[in-house]
């Protein structure tokens, strides 16, 4: 199985200032045959689903405020919030879906500072 | 848009079945899209269970692989979870997703449904 690592486990940022979160796989999640990183993002608030934010490691999905921006390549991989707002408190995942079994990261907790 | 709703038991009795049923609303179960089931336990991150085709063509979890089975019914726009055996363990907030491609992610979920194995 790829495993899914995240750090930090937690982070509490102003409002207004930007926050990053790494992914990191355990092996490659770029397939060569068409140069994509097989690397989703989900935004989960109490209560809530997963809300699918970015996927091909940066592409939003529609609908997404452009504050939310992905990166990396590879195994290594960052996802920016640039602007931290209120409604943005919540637990990030990453995911890989390279291979079955899919599997996610253990979450990082975003709060205010 | 589309949208989909998990339904089922919220109590199983340890080593009994857990069976819950996704219906798929505004859109076609036979669009191409994937249909899959993730779990949460209570305070804990999200688990892949498995995934359908609407053919019928099955992706499992090797760690569930030998309790798990999911069904298609394109005739109700539905998709099912069986999960035989289930211990405490199993308890957890179970998720159906659609995804676009078989390799692709998880686009639409729905509100997902607390299910307790009790003993």
């Amino acid at each position: 199985d790829i495993v899914m690592t995240q750090s930090p486990d937690s982070l509490a940022v102003s409002l207004g200032e930007r926050a990053t979160i790494n992914c990191e796989s355990s092996q490659s999640v770029l397939y060569s045959s068409n140069n994509e990183n097989y690397l989703a993002w989900y935004q989960q608030k109490p209560g809530q689903p997963p809300k699918l934010l970015i996927y091909w490691a940066s592409t939003r999905e529609s609908g997404v405020p452009d504050r939310f921006s992905g990166s990396g390549s590879g195994t290594d991989f960052t996802l920016t919030i640039s602007s931290l707002q209120a409604e943005d408190v919540a637990v990030y995942y990453c995911q890989q879906y390279y291979t079955t079994p899919f599997t996610f990261g253990p979450g990082t907790k975003v709060d205010i500072k | 848009q589309l949208q989909l709703q998990e339904s089922g038991p919220g109590l199983v009795k340890a080593s009994e079945t857990l069976s819950l049923t996704c219906t798929v609303f505004g859109g076609s179960i036979t669009s191409g899209s994937y249909w899959g089931w993730i779990r949460q336990p209570p305070g804990k991150g999200l688990e892949w269970i498995g995934t359908i085709y609407y053919s019928g063509s099955t992706y499992y979890n090797p760690s569930l692989k030998s309790r798990v089975t999911i069904s298609v019914d394109t005739s109700k726009s539905q998709f099912s979870l069986n999960l035989s055996s289930v211990t405490a363990a199993d308890t957890a907030v179970y998720y159906c997703a659609g995804q676009r491609g078989g390799n692709d992610a998880f686009d639409v979920w729905g509100q997902g449904t607390m299910v307790v194995a009790s003993s």
